[in-house]
């Protein structure tokens, strides 16, 4: 069945530092891609998305591209802030068979001052 | 877009007792989706609801420990029963449109 595999937190950067989170998945047909952010007490936001190959979203600094070679779909930030940390999670939406959104693990991300 | 609205925000339940979670949304929609995160997890789908059927639960989840209704399509219901300390979660509602999904504001439920 379809799923989306991470990496594993916590990630720990300096401020100012490059982020990347890895994002893989496995999907038939041809899914949404979607990062998703929780902020500590919080609820689910959405953060950006793609819906088709090669598409960039990206949102706050944040971006990633919709890599249909690589089933890939990887967060990167060229410059975190303390404000940026949080879980993060990527997820898809199939676009057949039910439409129900598939997650992620999730990533802690603590940026230090 | 869809905008979610979920009641209540927070709540703190005896165990043995039953809450029951409301889930408003601003369009009519045909499937609407719960879903459980458990602290420090990510979130798991509990069921799929459609209106006019039983809802759809996934491997794990049963209807008598979490009961659901449907009763049009532009609201949904979700009831934990019989809690005990290992239901504190939170629990969203979702609803997916075309090629995106929105997610109400989550109910964080502490049982104790």
């Amino acid at each position: 069945g379809d799923s989306v595999t991470q990496m594993e937190g916590p990630v720990t950067l300096s401020e100012e530092a490059f982020l990347t989170i890895n994002c893989t998945y496995t999907a038939t047909g041809y899914p949404s891609l979607f990062w998703y952010v929780q902020y500590p007490g919080e609820g689910l936001q959405l953060l950006l998305k793609a819906t088709k190959a090669d598409d960039k979203g990206s949102n706050k600094g944040f971006e990633a591209t919709y890599r249909k070679e690589t089933t890939s779909f990887h967060l990167e930030k060229g410059s975190v802030q303390v404000s940026d940390s949080a879980v993060y999670f990527c997820a898809l939406l199939p676009n057949t068979g039910g439409f129900k959104t598939i997650f992620g693990a999730g990533t802690r991300l603590f940026v230090k001052a | 877009s869809a905008v979610i609205s979920q009641k209540p925000s927070r709540d703190i339940c005896q165990r043995g007792t039953s809450l029951t979670i409301q889930c408003q949304v601003d369009s009519q929609v045909t499937m609407m989706f719960w879903y459980r995160q458990q602290p420090g997890q990510s979130l798991t789908l509990i069921a799929t609801a459609n209106q006019g059927s039983e809802a759809t639960y996934e491997s794990g989840f049963v209807i008598d420990k979490f009961p659901i209704s449907r009763p049009n399509l532009t609201f949904s219901t979700l009831t934990v029963s019989n809690m005990s300390p290992e239901d504190s979660s939170i629990y969203l509602c979702s609803v997916a449109q075309e090629t995106e999904a929105f997610f109400g504001q989550g109910t964080r439920l502490t049982v104790v």
